[in-house]
């Protein structure tokens, strides 16, 4: 069945720091790719997304690009927030699930001053 | 605004009880699901309906139960049948059509003691 494996948290940075957290995924056909974000108390909000190979999803300074030769959607943000503090959840879905999506366990992450 | 509601925030239960979670949405979305979040195992769907009077079961359907009476309402019962119901639980809706983003609620935290 359908799969996605995320980096272990937590992760740790200091703000201003680059971030990458890993995502890799296994699907038949060729799956839409997501990255959900949850702020503490809160339920999970659409951060990006790509539904076909060699896209780049982008918001809020976030990027990830579906790459199909290694099924992965890394998440990368050049420079972080505070604010930016969450669990940052990868997930996917394929044209027969409708909008059921498989997420991954989701990665933490805290942010510095 | 339009969006999801899960009430109550929090909700303590003893053990044999049976106990309803409710979810309200009100972005006319067809589609309505339940997720339960423990930590490091990130979200697990455990029901959902693409319309009203239809549900389906997810991954980890057992001891629970549902109904969608109403386009706007899904509400999700936790049973005694359950065997670890203590958890963070997540409803979401979305248009239900392919890569349509899901929309979620704050969520629900069920402690059963």
């Amino acid at each position: 069945g359908d799969s996605v494996t995320q980096m272990e948290g937590p992760v740790t940075l200091s703000e201003e720091a680059f971030l990458t957290i890993n995502c890799t995924y296994t699907a038949t056909g060729y799956p839409s790719l997501f990255w959900y974000v949850q702020y503490p108390g809160e339920g999970l909000q659409l951060l990006l997304k790509a539904t076909k190979a060699d896209d780049k999803g982008s918001n809020k300074g976030f990027e990830a690009t579906y790459r199909k030769e290694t099924t992965s959607f890394h998440l990368e943000k050049g420079s972080v927030q505070v604010s930016d503090s969450a669990v940052y959840f990868c997930a996917l879905t394929r044209e027969t699930s409708g909008s059921r999506l498989t997420f991954g366990e989701g990665t933490q992450l805290t942010v510095n001053p | 605004d339009g969006g999801i509601t899960q009430s109550p925030k929090y909700l303590f239960r003893k053990e044999g009880q049976n106990v309803t979670l409710s979810c309200e949405q009100n972005l006319n979305h067809d589609a309505m699901y339940w997720y339960r979040q423990d930590p490091g195992q990130g979200l697990r769907l455990i029901y959902y309906s693409q319309i009203v009077n239809d549900f389906q079961k997810g991954d980890i359907a057992e001891g629970y139960s549902v109904s969608r009476e109403k386009k706007e309402s899904f509400p999700l019962t936790v049973t005694s049948a359950q065997k670890n119901p203590t958890a963070f639980y997540l409803c979401a809706s979305s248009r239900g059509e392919y890569n349509s983003p899901l929309h979620f609620g704050n969520g629900t935290r069920l402690t059963v003691t």
